[in-house]
């Protein structure tokens, strides 16, 4: 298996820009998990889905932020508009009920 | 009060040091318990779950302690390769299987 494939690994924007971020998870994996990193805050869980379900969107910062998972292969995190203090690396991760496995990350910067 | 915290560092350490790192949880419906390594620039990645009993994995020991709500990782004859940050992971299957991280432990070995 490939692992968690994220794209793009690198996205520079303009503020008020769309931003799609994408993930395909590791095939059999019933769980899916979207996280953000910075310096400051370290990881943290926007959302979550179960078997394709989103069970926990309490992270999610505002509404700019959605998250869709339309079959359990595929999945996506949206912002718009977006903002400089979005700047971070996103990643998604996926798992069996047991540990998770991470994408390499989509490194993103809004100017 | 964060649902998991860890004393983020840095811990510099002499090559051949033993080191510990400590985690503390606030859910006691946490159910599964995991140590990721993440380098620089990379995604986190697992180095081993944690286990009721106590468990090893060569020069890492990882301890459970359910009564205080406490996780803890020891390094023995600690290498330069170490140099890494380690996030302690609570799993909250009873809420779907969601995935806390701690801020992580920033850990430099030096020569």
């Amino acid at each position: 298996d490939a692992g968690v494939i994220q794209s793009p690994r690198h996205e520079v924007t303009e503020m008020g820009q769309e931003v799609t971020l994408r993930c395909k998870p590791i095939s059999g994996h019933n769980s899916l998990f979207w996280y953000r990193q910075t310096m400051m805050r370290g990881l943290e869980l926007l959302i979550y889905f179960n078997n394709n379900v989103p069970i926990d969107d309490s992270g999610m910062p505002e509404d700019r932020f959605s998250a869709k998972m339309p079959n359990a292969s595929f999945s996506t995190l949206k912002i718009q508009p977006s903002e400089p203090r979005d700047s971070a690396v996103y990643f998604c991760a996926s798992s069996s009920n047991t540990e998770a496995f991470f994408g390499q990350g989509t490194r993103l910067t809004v100017v | 009060r964060k649902e998991v915290e860890q004393d983020p560092g840095p811990f510099n350490v002499p090559e051949g040091a033993t080191v510990a790192f400590n985690c503390t949880y606030s859910n006691s419906a946490s159910q599964s318990f995991f140590w990721y390594r993440q380098d620089c620039r990379k995604e986190p990645k697992l180095l081993m779950s944690v286990y009721s009993s106590g468990n090893e994995d060569g020069r890492f020991t990882a301890q459970l302690n359910r009564a205080s709500q406490y996780i803890s990782l020891l390094i023995r004859d600690s290498k330069l390769s170490d140099s890494a940050t380690y996030l302690c992971v609570v799993n909250m299957r009873n809420q779907g299987g969601k995935l806390i991280f701690g801020q992580g432990t920033e850990l430099s070995v030096k020569p």
